[in-house]
């Protein structure tokens, strides 16, 4: 059974930066699979961050691009989020995600539980 | 970047069918966006609907489905249980970028 578990700061400061790791068990980082970030602000809908191969290859959302860095952690099997100048519109539950390869599509079949994250001073 | 608009909220009787849509701002949604449809419950993770447009992970129950629909993207509910009362999202892929739709929430009553 793969499961997924973020760690982190509940609290960030305005200006500073968000970071945030995602730990996988049940799967490796390096399998054939794309991990992801998604958050979603209180009370409103999803938005995707982007996701990352093993290789490093990344995706990432246009909107949050110059500000995201993601990366990949082989030896501890967990991939990480960083976040820099945030502001309170950066409030959100964070969730990482696997998409599995199926045949040539990715399934997005395995998510977090959720991490809050509060940007305040 | 592409804006997906999903209708706000609908409401459907238990045992009735319901459709979902999903359109884009850059234009016609096509099969080569491969939409996925999820769902949300209140304090939940999004679980993956429906991916591909019409494929369905195993643990999608058989009433839903979805389709291309006159240049969207379509999420159809036939036989609507309360359980499926939820927020549901759309999503589509731009080259390898992922866009949320503004999400649906459905009520069965």
């Amino acid at each position: 059974q793969v499961q997924l578990q973020e760690s982190g700061p509940g609290l960030v400061k305005p200006s500073g930066t968000l970071s945030l790791s995602c730990s996988v068990s049940g799967d490796s980082i390096s399998s054939s699979n794309w991990w992801n970030w998604v958050r979603q602000p209180p009370g409103k809908g999803l938005q995707w961050i982007g996701e990352i191969y093993h290789s490093g290859v990344t995706h990432l959302n246009p909107s949050l691009k110059s500000r995201v860095t993601l990366s990949v952690d082989k030896s501890n099997n967990h991939f990480s989020l960083k976040l820099s100048s945030v502001t309170a519109a950066d409030t959100a539950v964070y969730y990482c995600a696997r998409s599995n390869i199926v045949g040539t599509i990715l399934l997005f079949d395995y998510w977090s539980q959720g991490t809050l994250v509060t940007v305040s001073s | 970047q592409a804006v997906l608009t999903q209708e706000p909220s609908l409401t459907v009787s238990p045992g009735g069918t319901i459709t979902l849509t999903c359109g884009s701002t850059s234009g016609a949604v096509t099969s080569a966006h491969h939409p996925y449809w999820f769902q949300q419950k209140p304090g939940q993770a999004p679980r993956t609907l429906i991916y591909d447009t019409s494929d369905k992970p195993p643990w999608t129950p058989a009433r839903f489905s979805g389709s291309l629909l006159g240049g969207q993207a379509a999420l159809t509910l036939s036989g609507a249980q309360p359980e499926d009362e939820a927020d549901y999202y759309c999503m589509v892929s731009y080259s390898g970028v992922r866009v949320f739709g503004g999400g649906t929430k459905l009520t069965v009553l």
